[in-house]
C-alpha cells in the first residue's frame, strides 16, 4: 500500500517568511510524528499526535513552530518567522499505534528539505 | 531523557564480508530498539527491530542482538552487498507512543 508522503519535497524560503510542510500518513495509522534531521545527524523528535491531539510537543524548539492534525489524518507543520538555523530535513512518521505487536513501529516519509536563505 | 550513542560513524567493508554496528543507551526503561537504513535523499526505512524480552532476532542476512544488562544492542549484516551501502541509524524508546531517540548514524560503504 501507499507509504507516508510529504509535500513539498524541497522548500526554499527567505529568512523571516512563513512555511507550511504537509504530511499524509499511512491510511489508518493513528499516531503521527514529526522529526527534524540536520546534516550528518539522526532524526530529532519534534511532536507526536495520537489522533487529532498533540500528545507530546516537548521537542518543538520554540513558539515559532506549531503543528496541527485537525481530522486525525493529514498533519501540517508550520514555522513562522523562519531563521537560517531552521534549515534541515523535516521527516514525518506514522505508526499503527494500538495494533498489538506492531504498535511500536514507525514508518517514515521521504522528508521535506527546508532551506532558509 | 534517553541518550543513544552509535559507533562507528563510518565503516567500509569488502563485498561478502560482515558489518557490525553498535549502539548503547542510557535509559533502562527503554524496551524497543529499531534499526533504520537511510539512502541518500530518502527517509529512514525500518529494516529490523527488537524488543527487550528478546536477546536476538534474525531476518535473512540481518540480525540484531540486545544486552539489557549492559544497555547495548548491535546490528549484524552478513554477506554484504553493494546495495547495503547507506547510513544506518539505531534508536531506542521506552514505550508505545513515545518518541524515538536516534543514534548519530553509521555510513556503511560496501566495496565491490
Amino acid at each position: 500500500g501507499a507509504g507516508v508522503s510529504q509535500t513539498p519535497s524541497n522548500k526554499v524560503t527567505e529568512k523571516g517568511k512563513y512555511v507550511e510542510l504537509r504530511c499524509d500518513p499511512i491510511s489508518g495509522h493513528t499516531a503521527l510524528y514529526w522529526y527534524r534531521q540536520s546534516l550528518g545527524q539522526g532524526p530529532e523528535f519534534l511532536i507526536y499526535f495520537q489522533g487529532t491531539g498533540a500528545a507530546d510537543d516537548s521537542g518543538l524548539p520554540n513558539d515559532r513552530f506549531f503543528a496541527v492534525r485537525p481530522e486525525g489524518s493529514v498533519s501540517t507543520l508550520k514555522i513562522q518567522r523562519t531563521e537560517r538555523g531552521d534549515s534541515a530535513v523535516y521527516l514525518c512518521a506514522s505508526s499503527p499505534s494500538g495494533e498489538g505487536t506492531r504498535d511500536y513501529e514507525q514508518y517514515f516519509g521521504p522528508g521535506t528539505r527546508l532551506t532558509v536563505t | 531523557g534517553e541518550n543513544v550513542e552509535q559507533h562507528p560513524s563510518t565503516l567500509s567493508v569488502q563485498e561478502g564480508d560482515s558489518a557490525v554496528i553498535k549502539c548503547t543507551y542510557s535509559d533502562s526503561a527503554s524496551n524497543y530498539f529499531p534499526w533504520y537504513k537511510q539512502e541518500l535523499g530518502k527517509g529512514p526505512q525500518l529494516i529490523i527491530d527488537i524488543r527487550s524480552n528478546v536477546g536476538e532476532k534474525k531476518d535473512q542476512r540481518i540480525a540484531v542482538t540486545l544486552n539489557k544488562t549492559a544497555k547495548h544492542f548491535s546490528l549484524h549484516i552478513t554477506e554484504t552487498q553493494p546495495e547495503d551501502s547507506a547510513v544506518y541509524f539505531c534508536a531506542a524508546t521506552p514505550h508505545t507512543g513515545n518518541q524515538f531517540y536516534f543514534g548519530t548514524g553509521t555510513s556503511l560503504t560496501v566495496i565491490p
